[in-house]
């Protein structure tokens, strides 16, 4: 079967570094998707991910191990607005994308 | 990236009457998706819909319940039909531009109550 796996609630403190990690098993794979949901908001489009490697954008970064089922979003330098729920997404071979639930991410002063 | 409308942004609905949700692109997309957000959850995909033929549902996901259109390449409508408490929920459009594994963009979805 088809499976997402993020942890369900972190929490760490402004100005800290913090490591979503999402494992994944999926009808074959065409990438890996990162979106960040404020509460009562839609999801928006944070990063993708189709090789095996580090994509930097800011204080936001996606690694992706395929041999491993592997991915974690890296956010440096937190602050108070990076609280939100992060959600790992799949791309399976019929370019459906497959969601994780969610980990909600609580940052503290 | 593609800019989506949709509407209404909330509602409140009495039993077994039905509500038509509007998502708007302002370019033509690809593929368009309706999905449904419980509180605190994941998202749920209930179909895609296909430009000028019937859309593709998920398992649990009927079109009578369901109907969708998609009359064009930036338009596409979700009828919640006879609806029922548990369909209290909020409802995201999203679409994709370009070829394929291109990102899925969102509308600011639907909250819809039931009474």
């Amino acid at each position: 079967g088809q499976n997402i796996d993020q942890p369900t609630e972190m929490t760490a403190t402004e100005g800290a570094i913090v490591q979503i990690n999402c494992t994944y098993q999926t009808s074959g794979f065409n990438g890996l998707f990162w979106y960040q949901q404020h509460a009562g908001e839609a999801p928006t489009f944070l990063s993708y991910n189709v090789l095996d490697g580090l994509e930097e954008k800011g204080r936001f970064s996606s690694f992706l191990s395929r041999s491993k089922g592997y991915s974690y979003l890296l956010l440096k330098e937190l602050q108070m607005k990076d609280s939100a729920s992060y959600l790992c997404a799949c791309m399976d071979s019929n370019y459906q994308l497959i969601w994780g639930a969610g980990t909600k991410l609580i940052i503290k002063p | 990236s593609a800019v989506i409308s949709q509407k209404p942004s909330r509602d409140i609905c009495q039993r077994g009457t039905s509500l038509t949700i509007q998502c708007q692109v302002d370019s033509q997309v690809t593929m368009m998706f309706w999905y449904r957000q419980q509180p605190g959850q994941s998202l749920t995909l209930i179909a895609t819909a296909n430009q000028g033929s019937e859309a593709t549902y998920e398992s649990g996901f009927v079109i009578d319940k369901f109907p969708i259109s998609r009359p064009n390449l930036t338009f596409s409508t979700l009828t919640v039909s006879n609806l029922s408490p548990e369909d209290s929920s909020i409802y995201l459009c999203s679409a994709t531009t370009g070829g394929d594994a291109q990102p899925q963009h969102f509308g600011d979805g639907t909250r819809l109550s039931i009474l």
